[in-house]
């Protein structure tokens, strides 16, 4: 079975700056995805960014982008130019390449945004 | 942009009650999850579904869960006497198909057992 782990409980970071949310994750399996989802205090489950394993570039949507290692199973979030509006948990989720297969997620990761 | 709903937003209930969670997936897609988050814990995964049956459960999706697609529209789950340990958060995901990845979420069902 496939695990996700997020070894940061809580991360801070000043606006305007820069930070990396850390996840590796375990599988034997070659062809997969990986995810970012935000939650805010709504609770809604929001995506942020996604990577297909067999892609060696890195995903990029706006100020956001990962760092994908296949062979270190690593798979972190930089946020650049953080704005009080990213404060919200993060969850790291991968998912198998069959079309049916469900989300397994990390325990997630606090994001704090101070002034 | 077409969105997932899903209603009740909050529901309490009694231990021992059954209770139906209600979700519009969006109107093209094919494959529709239920998902759970404890407060303050991971998002678990519950069920999956395709063309009217389950592809996937978990552990936690025992006897008491159900899901149906009752008219083309609707994606309900059924807890038939909810524990305290229910207590959590439901989320409805959809997805399109073959081609695509992503899993799109609904707001959210708050269930409190009391």
């Amino acid at each position: 079975a496939q695990t996700v782990t997020q070894s940061q409980p809580e991360m801070s970071v000043q606006e305007a700056e820069t930070v990396t949310l850390s996840c590796t994750y375990d599988t034997s399996e070659s062809d997969y995805y990986l995810f970012w989802y935000k939650q805010p205090p709504s609770r809604q489950m929001i995506l942020v960014i996604r990577q297909e394993a067999y892609k060696q570039q890195n995903a990029t949507e706006n100020r956001f982008s990962v760092n994908f290692q296949k062979a270190a199973k690593s798979f972190s979030l930089k946020i650049s130019d953080s704005q009080l509006g990213d404060a919200a948990m993060y969850f790291c989720a991968y998912r198998s390449a069959g079309t049916a297969s469900k989300l397994t997620f990390g325990t997630g990761t606090r994001l704090q945004v101070t002034l | 942009e077409p969105e997932v709903t899903q209603t009740p937003s909050h529901q309490v209930t009694q231990m021992g009650q059954e209770v139906i969670l209600r979700c519009v997936p969006i109107s093209n897609h094919l494959y529709f999850y239920w998902y759970r988050q404890i407060l303050g814990q991971k998002v678990e995964f519950l069920v999956s579904f395709y063309n009217n049956e389950i592809s996937e459960k978990s552990e936690i999706f025992d006897d008491q869960f159900s899901v149906e697609r009752p008219d083309g529209s609707n994606f309900t789950l059924k807890i038939r006497s909810t524990k305290l340990e229910d207590s959590a958060m439901y989320f409805c995901a959809s997805s399109p198909g073959l081609a695509a990845y992503e899993q799109y979420f609904g707001p959210g069902t708050r269930l409190t057992v009391t």
